[in-house]
């Protein structure tokens, strides 16, 4: 299963833009870069997901470099509300493999 | 409901006491996991069922815990005999099983067990 890895905490001010970036050294050939938002007692959602190159869409961005063992999720413009936890998961669900989360970033933006 | 639903929302309950935490999917998921977050930490991977494939039951912390999912559905988590470092929130997810469709878990909103 592949392991990821991403720092503990951030720290951002309202208005700039936040890479987060999470490493999978032994991702698979299959397998899926998701990643998930968390705020407090909420379970987590889904933000963005990609496989390969740049996925974007109305929340953040996603950048896969080519080898694929590592990736970038980009916040644009941060506010308050993006203060959360964000995970990266590596795998794909729904039959082929549990998906474990790592620890997560904590994401704290200041006014 | 269009969600995942999980319930009871919170349990309080006396160190010993056995507990069920009941978790019921998005309609058409085939896929369900069971996950523990404590106080600050990350997820931690419980179960997971996928169809009527025995469950990978590789994350259960002890013998204490077990978990069914009837009939496809719903899913029951019990914790017997439950123990003080046992209180945590229980996340259940959902994913949909398609060919071309990547996983995206659909979680509830959590069942909060406090163990006395």
């Amino acid at each position: 299963l592949a392991k990821t890895t991403q720092p503990i905490s951030m720290d951002s001010y309202e208005g700039q833009e936040v890479n987060i970036t999470c490493s999978h050294n032994n991702i698979a050939t299959n397998d899926y870069i998701t990643w998930y938002q968390q705020f407090p007692s909420q379970g987590p959602r889904f933000i963005i997901q990609g496989y390969k190159t740049k996925v974007t869409n109305e929340v953040a961005s996603l950048f896969i470099p080519a080898d694929r063992k590592s990736s970038t999720l980009s916040l644009p413009r941060v506010s308050l509300s993006d203060t959360a936890v964000y995970y990266c998961l590596v795998g794909v669900s729904g039959g082929y493999n549990k998906l474990i989360f790592g620890a997560g970033t904590r994401l704290a933006v200041h006014p | 409901g269009a969600g995942v639903s999980q319930s009871p929302s919170n349990k309080v309950t006396e160190k010993g006491k056995d507990v069920e935490l009941r978790c019921d999917p998005i309609s058409g998921h085939t896929a369900l996991y069971w996950y523990r977050q404590s106080l600050g930490q990350g997820l931690e991977f419980l179960i997971y069922f996928q169809g009527n494939s025995a469950p990978d039951k590789s994350g259960l912390p002890s013998d204490r815990f077990s978990a069914e999912r009837t009939g496809g559905s719903v899913s029951t988590l019990t914790i017997q005999r439950t123990q003080q470092e046992d209180s945590a929130v229980y996340l259940c997810a959902s994913s949909l099983l398609a060919g071309a469709n990547t996983g995206e878990l659909f979680f509830g909103e959590g069942s909060r067990l406090t163990v006395l």
